[in-house]
């Protein structure tokens, strides 16, 4: 079964620094990306969505994808410390109904 | 209104007890999800509705049943909880299938501990 890698496990940034979150599927098929964010007690809610080779920004936020490594990353810049919080990578494949998610980043960022 | 509802947030159950949990959407969503999280592991999906069909997943199959009275409206039961059902239950639900690229919205989940 497919299986989703992030890392790190957990992340430390100061305010107003770079945070970098790494994801990979085991699935060559991999057709969807996804990146969710859950804030502590709170629902996940999704943050961004990737299924083109290259490049998506929203505002501080920017999500790479690399088809044929597998592999997506999210970028946030002039992090807050509103953005701590737990980051869950999803990704789905084609052919199958299943989104499989990663085991979640711990952002902390830092005042 | 993109809220999925889930009642209860806090469940203590005992060993060899039933549990039924309940989750609703009124944003008309053909697929409702059940998924299991527990610290440090990724969620794992349980089960999910699609329109009015059950699917469950091999390993999960006998664990836990669910049902789907009408659209909004989704249960997740455990016929005997066991020290290993503890763990904080998510509910979802999505325009069509989760994997078709449409976003699933979770409620805040419901946290079982069994003693």
């Amino acid at each position: 079964q497919q299986k989703v890698q992030q890392s790190p496990e957990s992340l430390i940034v100061p305010e107003g620094g770079m945070a970098s979150l790494n994801c990979t599927s085991s699935d060559r098929n991999v057709d969807y990306f996804w990146w969710y964010r859950q804030h502590s007690g709170k629902s996940p809610k999704m943050l961004m969505s990737i299924f083109s080779n290259g490049e998506k920004e929203e505002g501080r936020f920017t999500v790479h994808l690399n088809k044929a490594s597998l592999h997506t990353s999210l970028h946030i810049r002039d992090s807050q410390p509103s953005d701590s919080a737990l980051y869950l990578c999803a990704a789905s494949t084609s052919g199958s109904w299943q989104l499989i998610f990663g085991s979640g980043t711990q952002l902390t960022v830092m005042p | 209104d993109t809220t999925v509802k889930q009642n209860p947030r806090y469940k203590l159950a005992r060993v060899g007890k039933p549990v039924n949990l309940i989750c609703s959407q009124t944003m008309n969503h053909d697929t409702m999800y059940w998924y299991q999280k527990k610290p440090n592991q990724a969620p794992k999906l349980l089960l999910f509705y699609y329109d009015k069909i059950l699917n469950r997943e091999a390993d999960t199959f006998e664990k836990f049943q669910s049902s789907r009275p009408n659209n909004s409206f989704c249960s997740l039961y455990i016929g005997s909880a066991g020290l290993e059902y503890s763990a904080m239950y998510l509910c979802a639900s999505s325009r069509g299938l989760g994997n078709s690229g449409n976003t699933l919205y979770f409620g805040e989940g419901s946290r079982l501990i069994v003693v």
